[in-house]
């Protein structure tokens, strides 16, 4: 079975500094996506950024970038610029190619971006 | 398009009550899933519908749960009876199958059950 580990349970920055979320997952699949939702404190789950397991170049959105490490199972969010804005709880998640279309998410990083 | 729409976006009932919680996915995506947050236990998958059939309802946490989906733009998830350990907030998402074979889930902006 899939999993997805978020070992960092909280963080905080300082306003406009770069931050690194990290994720890690366990799978025997080849083919998968992984994500990164943001739930700020409005509760409203919003996808930040996708990532196809078959692509190398690594996912980017604006100030939001990920490093994917397919060998080591790894797939960190980095956030540059950081605003107040981003301050919210991050879930890391992870679904396999085909017609289950059950996703995996971990438990969350919650994230303070202090002015 | 709207989004995800989800009624009520706060329920507050009393235990043994009836809740019905409801949804309208994203006009063309034909996945629709149905989630559960609690603090002490993350973010759960309870049901999941392809086409309006269920495919897989093994999250589903006892038989006082219920999920219908009637038809393309429209699912319910009801509790019967409720219990205070039901309260949390409860998610609907769809989906839909883009050109790469891929899915990505939108989330509506929740419910948040309360039952005293």
């Amino acid at each position: 079975a899939q999993t997805v580990t978020q070992s960092q349970p909280e963080m905080s920055v300082q306003e406009a500094e770069t931050v690194t979320l990290s994720c890690t997952y366990d799978t025997s699949e080849n083919n998968y996506y992984l994500f990164w939702y943001k739930q700020p404190p409005s509760r409203q789950m919003i996808l930040v950024i996708r990532q196809e397991a078959y692509k190398q170049q690594n996912a980017t959105e604006n100030r939001f970038s990920v490093n994917f490490q397919k060998a080591a199972k790894s797939f960190s969010l980095k956030i540059s610029d950081s605003q107040l804005g981003d301050t919210a709880m991050y879930f890391c998640a992870f679904m396999k190619h085909g017609r289950d279309d059950k996703i995996i998410f971990g438990k969350g990083t919650r994230l303070h971006i202090l002015p | 398009d709207a989004g995800v729409i989800q009624s009520p976006r706060h329920e507050v009932t009393e235990m043994g009550q009836e809740v019905t919680l409801r949804c309208k996915p994203i006009s063309g995506h034909d996945y629709l899933f149905w989630y559960r947050q609690t603090m002490m236990r993350g973010l759960e998958l309870l049901i999941y519908f392809n086409n309006n059939v269920p495919i897989d309802d093994s999250g589903m946490p006892e038989d006082r749960f219920s999920a219908k989906m009637p038809n393309a733009s429209f699912s319910t998830l009801k509790i019967q009876p409720s219990e205070p350990r039901d309260s949390a907030v409860y998610f609907c998402a769809s989906s839909f199958m883009v050109q790469s074979g891929s899915y990505t889930q939108y989330f509506g902006p929740g419910t948040r059950l309360t039952v005293l």
